[in-house]
C-alpha cells in the first residue's frame, strides 16, 4: 500500500522559515518525480513545485518566488519542503504527492501567524 | 497560468440518479506527445484528495466503473453514474499538461 506521510507543519511567524518532511513507502520512491500541493482553508489546490527522480532538476509555481525550496533523499524515502519568509497567506493544508495526482499523503497543517 | 473552470460549484442528488460535472480550461491541454493530461480527484469530508480518473478517460486503481471521464482539447466531463452515499465530496479537475493547476472544485450533497 502506498503511504505519504508529512510532518513538521506548525504555528510559525511571518517572515519565519519551516521545513515539512514527507516519508514514502509502498512504492519505489526514487522512480517518481515528487511534488508539493497546497489547500488554502475553504478553497481550492495550489500546486507549489516539483523535482525528478535523482534531484538534481526543480520546479515551482511563479506564486513561490524563490521563498521555497524541494529537495529529496532516496536513501531515506523521504522528500522535503523548506519554507522561507512566510507569509500569511501560506497558511494552508501542505500535500506531498507523487506525479502530481497519483498518490496524496495526508496532509499537514502550517498556519502563519504573529 | 492555464485556468480551469468548472461547473456547477455544487450538486444534491439522490441516491441512484447520474450527475456530470463540467470542466474547462483556458488552453488546450494536449501535449508535445499527443497525450491529454487531464484528471478528475475527489476528496471526501475530512479526507486528502484521491485521484479517479487519470489522462480524460482512464479509472484509477480500485476506482468503480460508475465514474468516467469524457472530452478533449479544451472541455472535459465527468459523469457518475447510479451515485451511492459514499460519493458525497469535493471533485476538482487538475492539469498537468502545463504547470499543474485545478479546477475550483464541485460539492457533491447526497439528498
Amino acid at each position: 500500500e502506498v503511504q505519504l506521510v508529512e510532518s513538521g507543519g506548525s504555528l510559525v511567524q511571518p517572515g519565519g522559515s519551516l521545513k515539512l518532511s514527507c516519508v514514502a513507502s509502498g512504492f519505489t520512491f526514487s522512480n517518481y518525480w515528487m511534488d508539493w500541493v497546497r489547500q488554502t482553508p475553504g478553497k481550492s489546490l495550489e500546486w507549489i513545485g516539483e523535482i525528478n527522480t535523482d534531484g538534481s532538476k526543480t520546479n515551482y509555481a511563479p506564486s513561490i518566488k524563490d521563498r521555497f525550496t524541494i529537495s529529496r533523499d532516496n536513501a531515506k524515502s523521504t522528500l522535503y519542503l523548506q519554507m522561507s519568509n512566510v507569509k500569511s497567506d501560506d497558511t494552508a493544508i501542505y500535500y506531498c504527492t507523487g506525479g502530481v495526482v497519483t498518490h496524496w499523503g495526508q496532509g499537514v497543517m502550517v498556519t502563519v501567524s504573529s | 497560468d492555464v485556468v480551469m473552470t468548472q461547473t456547477p460549484p455544487s450538486l444534491s442528488v439522490a441516491i441512484g440518479q447520474s450527475v456530470s460535472i463540467s470542466c474547462k480550461s483556458s488552453q488546450s491541454l494536449v501535449y508535445s506527445d499527443g497525450k491529454t493530461y487531464l484528471h478528475w480527484l475527489l476528496q471526501s469530508p475530512g479526507r486528502s484528495p484521491k485521484r479517479l480518473i487519470y489522462q480524460v478517460s482512464n479509472l484509477g486503481s480500485g476506482v468503480p466503473d460508475r465514474f468516467s471521464g469524457t472530452g478533449s482539447q479544451k472541455d472535459f466531463t465527468l459523469k457518475i453514474s447510479r451515485v451511492e452515499a459514499e460519493d458525497l465530496g469535493v471533485y476538482y479537475c487538475a492539469q498537468t499538461t502545463h504547470f499543474p493547476t485545478f479546477g475550483s472544485g464541485t460539492k457533491l450533497e447526497i439528498k
